[in-house]
């Protein structure tokens, strides 16, 4: 079965910084990968989707970006962080035929 | 546009007792039901999941049926214990792109079981 690691676990960013988050993928190969947001513990906000190396689609315009680089990495970046980039964020995988999607432990982001 | 809406929002039973969860969903193209718990402060973790040419699926305490001609889906847990206490999540999901699905979540439900 595939393991979701994500990292950092926690990060506190002061408005205007850049941000970097790293989901890797291992168990299995050729994963599609999903990026998400959740505020306030509710709700699941579907943010990216790959389904292979340099195949990034966006769901929701924003001051966000995501790219990967490598078939079991996915990353989420920004270049001046806002205050409401403020959450939960979760990487979450599952195999190029499957339809279970498994989560990552996820990073709480708070930006200051 | 596709919607999942989940029902109750919080729910408090008496440790041994049932909790139920239901849903509902827009699209009939929807094909797949899964559930997720999250405790707090941790991703959310698959615990039970059903396709859509099943109407029911049980595994020990926690079962899930699915009702496609109303587009109802629903959580049962039986004899609950005070480690059932989370925050559930329902998702319906929808193929498209021809190489993945998307997932539909519902706005989860906080259940607290008292001991």
């Amino acid at each position: 079965s595939q393991t979701i690691h994500q990292w950092p676990a926690t990060l506190v960013q002061p408005v205007g910084s850049p941000l970097s988050l790293e989901c890797t993928v291992e168990g299995t190969s050729n994963p599609n990968l999903y990026w998400y947001r959740q505020a306030a513990g509710r709700g699941l906000q579907l943010l990216f989707y790959s389904v292979g190396i340099g195949q990034i689609s966006s769901e929701v315009p924003q001051n966000l970006s995501a790219s990967r680089p490598q078939d079991r990495q996915f990353i989420l970046s920004s270049k001046k962080l806002l205050l409401s980039d403020s959450g939960f964020y979760l990487c979450a995988g599952n195999t190029g035929t499957g339809l279970e999607q498994y989560f990552g432990p996820g990073t709480r982001l708070t930006v200051t | 546009g596709e919607n999942v809406e989940q029902h109750p929002s919080t729910l408090s039973v008496q440790e041994g007792d049932s909790a139920v969860i239901k849903c509902t969903y827009s699209d009939s193209a929807s094909n797949y039901f899964p559930w997720y718990k999250q405790e707090l402060g941790k991703g959310p973790q698959l615990i039970i999941d059903i396709r859509s040419n099943v109407g029911e699926k049980k595994d020990q305490r926690i079962a899930v049926t699915l009702n496609k001609t109303a587009k109802h889906f629903s959580l049962h847990i039986t004899e609950t214990q005070p480690e059932d206490s989370a925050v559930y999540f329902c998702a319906a999901a929808y193929p498209y792109g021809g190489a993945t699905n998307k997932l539909i979540f519902g706005t989860g439900t906080l259940l607290a079981v008292q001991p």
